[in-house]
């Protein structure tokens, strides 16, 4: 199985600082690459697919991005709507997560 | 909108089985598969499975192999997971996803399953 391997667990941002988090991939997925937003009591949404696509509806400030086997998702401005949990998943080879990143407040 | 409404929690005890329910709604059901998806705060997300909400076919994860079973009704846009002998390794939340090109973009809001004597 792919494993996908989340950094950092947790992270504490002040609003408005730009906040990057890393999925790095133990083999080759290409573009096979989604992040999702959770929000405390609610279930993920999709924000990026393709590694660098925005889903639907998604404010600008969230981007994706990608170094050989290293995928990043940044947040330019962190916002309070922004605080919640961060998910990656490959596409590759079946379906798989990261551990997660748990985006709190400074 | 769309739309995938699951079922409420349930209780079980251990060695049973329960069966989840998702309903869809805002899209034609047939046109996208249906994932499940287990939520646990040791082992985080992870895939059980989805199935072809037209013909019936599934694919399932090799872990949940045996555990999990997924069915559909296409005459009331819902899909089904049942889960057998049920240990407390299986309290999770599950949630039903819409599988659209490899990613999920709608998700159920998610139902917790807790195995408890």
């Amino acid at each position: 199985d792919i494993q996908m391997t989340q950094s950092p667990a947790s992270l504490s941002a002040s609003l408005e600082e730009i906040v990057t988090i890393t999925c790095q991939a133990s083999q080759d997925i290409g573009n096979w690459l989604a992040w999702y937003q959770q929000k405390p009591g609610k279930s993920p949404q999709l924000l990026i697919y393709d590694a660098t696509s925005l889903a639907d509806g998604v404010p600008s400030r969230f981007s994706g991005s990608r170094s050989g086997t290293q995928y990043s998702l940044k947040i330019s401005r962190l916002q309070v709507e922004d605080i919640g949990s961060y998910y990656c998943q490959q596409a590759h080879s079946n379906w798989t997560f990261g551990g997660g990143t748990k985006l709190e407040l400074k | 909108q769309v739309q995938l409404q699951q079922s409420g929690a349930e209780l079980a005890k251990p060695g049973s089985s329960v069966k989840i329910s998702c309903k869809a709604s805002g899209y034609t059901f047939t046109s996208y598969d249906i994932s499940w998806i287990k939520q646990t705060t040791g082992q985080g997300l992870e895939y059980i499975g989805y199935i072809n909400t037209g013909s019936g076919g599934t694919y399932y994860n090799e872990k949940f192999k045996g555990k999990a079973t997924l069915t559909v009704d296409k005459s009331s846009s819902t899909a089904f997971m049942q889960l057998s002998s049920l240990t407390p390794e299986d309290t999770a939340v599950y949630y039903c996803a819409r599988l659209a090109s490899d990613y999920f973009d709608y998700w159920g809001q998610g139902v917790m399953v807790t195995v408890s004597s």
